[in-house]
């Protein structure tokens, strides 16, 4: 079993639709986690971190941490055909010598005009 | 733009030989840590250095092995490259102290035929 599962899509939404995306994991020592957005043929790009469980909000993204349920969530409100990317969550225990980031796979996300 | 740079974008290779690929950190940051991205994948830990010492790797064997400078660049190298080490690969820079807002750079896309 993967330490982070995360559905690979692809999602098709209309736009302006709200969309939801999800990584569950199993490893009860992650304290941070991220989304990152990735574009055809480009690297990752931070969009949000957050730290330990609770929601956090910037812009028309909100990120939902669940400790409890070991599931967190990534909101895309008013979706654009911009926001036509993969979205890759990623978590970590924190700082340490030996603290390494572990991805999930990525959800393909396309935004229909 | 991160302020992450790598070069080359793109290698093609044949079995068996040897890569060197570079990567200049966002300045300030005293951590990079290198990633391989399959085709459909997330991002996979190869190792992390700090303050040019190696501070972490993943499950990647010693033929992979990395070097990082005092002026803020790093390389990865792969020695006797098989056909699976094809894949995108990933440097990211961050202080050690703040590893959830790591910052990619483009990548270096190698083919191994």
């Amino acid at each position: 079993q993967k330490e982070v599962e995360q559905d690979p899509g692809p999602l098709s939404v209309p736009e302006g639709a709200i969309v939801s995306l999800n990584c569950t994991y199993s490893n009860s020592a992650f304290q941070y986690f991220m989304w990152y957005r990735q574009y055809s043929r480009k690297g990752p790009e931070l969009l949000m971190y957050t730290y330990s469980s609770g929601n956090k909000e910037d812009g028309r993204f909100t990120a939902q941490v669940d400790k409890s349920s070991k599931y967190i969530s990534l909101f895309i409100r008013d979706s654009q055909p911009s926001d036509s990317a993969t979205y890759l969550c990623a978590m970590t225990p924190g700082y340490s010598s030996a603290s390494k980031i572990i991805f999930g796979s990525g959800t393909r996300l396309s935004i229909r005009p | 733009e991160t302020g992450v740079t790598q070069s080359p974008t793109h290698l093609i290779k044949t079995r068996g030989q040897q890569v060197t690929l570079r990567c200049s950190s966002q300045s300030g940051h005293n951590t990079v840590s290198w990633y391989q991205q399959a085709l459909g994948q997330g991002p996979q830990f190869i190792f992390q250095y700090y303050r040019e010492e190696e501070n972490g790797r993943g499950n990647f064997p010693p033929r992979f092995s990395g070097l990082q400078f005092p002026n803020y660049s790093s390389e990865l190298n792969v020695n006797a490259l098989e056909l699976d080490d094809s894949a995108l690969y990933l440097c990211a820079s961050s202080l050690l102290e703040y590893q959830e807002t790591q910052y990619f750079g483009p990548g270096t896309r190698l083919l191994v035929l």
